[in-house]
């Protein structure tokens, strides 16, 4: 089956300082992305459709500048949290639609982001 | 926004037992999914139900939609101890180009 790979799945970082997460499509070509956020105990929350070539569309309340996402091929996507605060620590999950009219989406394993 | 509400938000049952999982949501959907979450992981996908469809089974799990009532459920029959973990519908609603709306969950704790 079709495979979304994330990296790094741990990552701890000083507070202040930016991490970028990869999230990519092993083995088909995923013209759209989602980015998720998960609060341990919580459900995912969306924060941001990422479309390959073009700008991500974020959802209510996420703040674009602070959470930059990037889908410059058709096989990667990447979210990067700048300034990164400890309330910002949570488990992050990429997810990838196979094809541009399908309705298949593959969940990458989750990143786990620690900031201290 | 989340558009699902799941009930109960947390479920203990003994090993044997059928667990049942409701999930409510909002607007209008091209389907419904639901995903299994072991703690700290990443998901893992069960079932698709499309809109038109009422009722679909794998395995040991069973679910149900209510388009009028906007409504789902999941059953899973004869549980495992290793089927603890939390269960999540999710919500591609018509309009929203396949991005999914995940529900608060239900963590399901079967005990030997």
């Amino acid at each position: 089956g079709a495979v979304v790979s994330q990296h790094p799945s741990r990552v701890i970082c000083k507070s202040g300082t930016s991490v970028k997460i990869e999230c990519r499509s092993l083995d088909f070509q995923a013209t759209t992305m989602f980015w998720y956020r998960q609060f341990p105990k919580q459900s995912l929350m969306l924060m941001a459709t990422s479309n390959e070539g073009s700008k991500a569309t974020y959802e209510q309340g996420v703040e674009k500048d602070k959470f930059l996402i990037n889908h410059a091929s058709l096989t990667l996507s990447t979210l990067t949290v700048t300034s990164a605060h400890p309330e910002d620590s949570s488990f992050y999950i990429c997810s990838a639609k196979q094809g541009r009219s399908g309705n298949t989406i593959y969940f990458g394993e989750g990143s786990w982001l620690t900031v201290v | 926004s989340q558009q699902g509400e799941e009930d109960p938000q947390a479920l203990s049952i003994q090993e044997g037992e059928n667990a049942t999982m409701n999930c409510s949501y909002k607007t209008s959907i091209n389907n419904l999914q639901w995903y299994r979450q072991n703690s700290g992981r990443g998901l893992v996908h069960l079932i698709l139900i499309r809109s038109n469809e009422r009722e679909k089974h794998s395995g040991r799990l069973r679910v149900t939609l209510d388009t009028s009532k906007k409504s789902s459920s999941l059953l899973i029959t004869a549980s495992r101890a290793a089927d603890t973990a939390s269960y999540f519908c999710a919500t591609d609603f018509s309009g929203g180009y396949n991005k999914l709306i995940f529900g608060a969950g239900t963590r399901l704790a079967v005990h030997p």
